[in-house]
């Protein structure tokens, strides 16, 4: 099953906004609202930012926001800072039971 | 506080077998769907196997199907996965990943282990 599309880099300077999408299909993103974002640093293991779209899980800070149109997914950072650099993967649940990733974004903060 | 902990990677031949082992802590295994996530060197993540918190439920990435298996044994608060016919696609950080409170609905992965690495090599 292909991954979902994200953006290979995306860069901001501090205290600017980025958007990083996520792009499916109606068998995953379009199809159910179970659509999460995770960080990595290197070394690390993930964790989870948003879940079902838009939810922020407690302890994640308000600067990060999801939302969805259609078959595509967004994360947004606000007001950047240091440490949010890192790479971002999306998650959806699809029509076949499975789960699916995203390639995954680099967050560049310049 | 949660914690996963994984065990059991390690160097393998093409065609071998290996078996994975998650230790998990803080909070009631049984009560939780589980998953397994796995991370080749340098790529992006991929999802391998799912179960259901009483482990009547499984579901696998197709690029797996036939050659691992995932199982838990609540009272001994583990999770596993046994891997077989493993080929060089197979090397990889393995992830054992915490899944939903089984009675809520949707997707997702609100913690995960550190990881135990699989090399597939002759």
């Amino acid at each position: 099953q292909t991954a979902l599309s994200q953006p290979a880099s995306v860069s901001g300077s501090p205290g600017q906004s980025i958007t990083i999408s996520c792009i499916g299909t109606s068998s995953d993103v379009g199809g159910y609202n179970y659509v999460s974002w995770y960080q990595q640093h290197p070394g690390k293991a993930p964790t989870l930012m948003i879940y079902d779209v838009s939810n922020r899980p407690s302890g994640v800070s308000n600067r990060f926001s999801g939302s969805k149109s259609g078959n595509t997914a967004s994360l947004t950072i606000s007001g950047l800072q240091a440490e949010d650099e890192g790479v971002y993967y999306c998650s959806s649940y699809t029509s076949r039971t499975s789960g699916l990733f995203g390639g995954g974004t680099k967050l560049t903060v310049l | 506080e949660v914690q996963l902990v994984e065990s059991g990677g390690g160097l393998v031949q093409p065609g071998g077998s290996l078996r994975l082992s998650c230790a998990a802590s803080g909070f009631t295994l049984s009560d939780y769907n589980m998953n397994w996530v796995r991370q080749a060197p340098g790529k992006g993540l991929e999802w391998v196997s799912y179960i259901s918190g009483s482990g009547s439920t499984i579901y696998n990435a197709d690029s797996v199907k036939g050659r691992f298996t995932i199982s838990r044994d609540n009272a001994k608060r583990s999770l596993y996965l046994q891997m077989n016919s493993l080929r060089a696609g197979d090397t990889a950080v393995y992830h054992c990943a915490r899944g939903l409170y089984y009675k809520e609905s949707g997707w997702y992965f609100d913690f995960w282990g550190r990881g135990t690495l699989v090399t597939v090599s002759s």
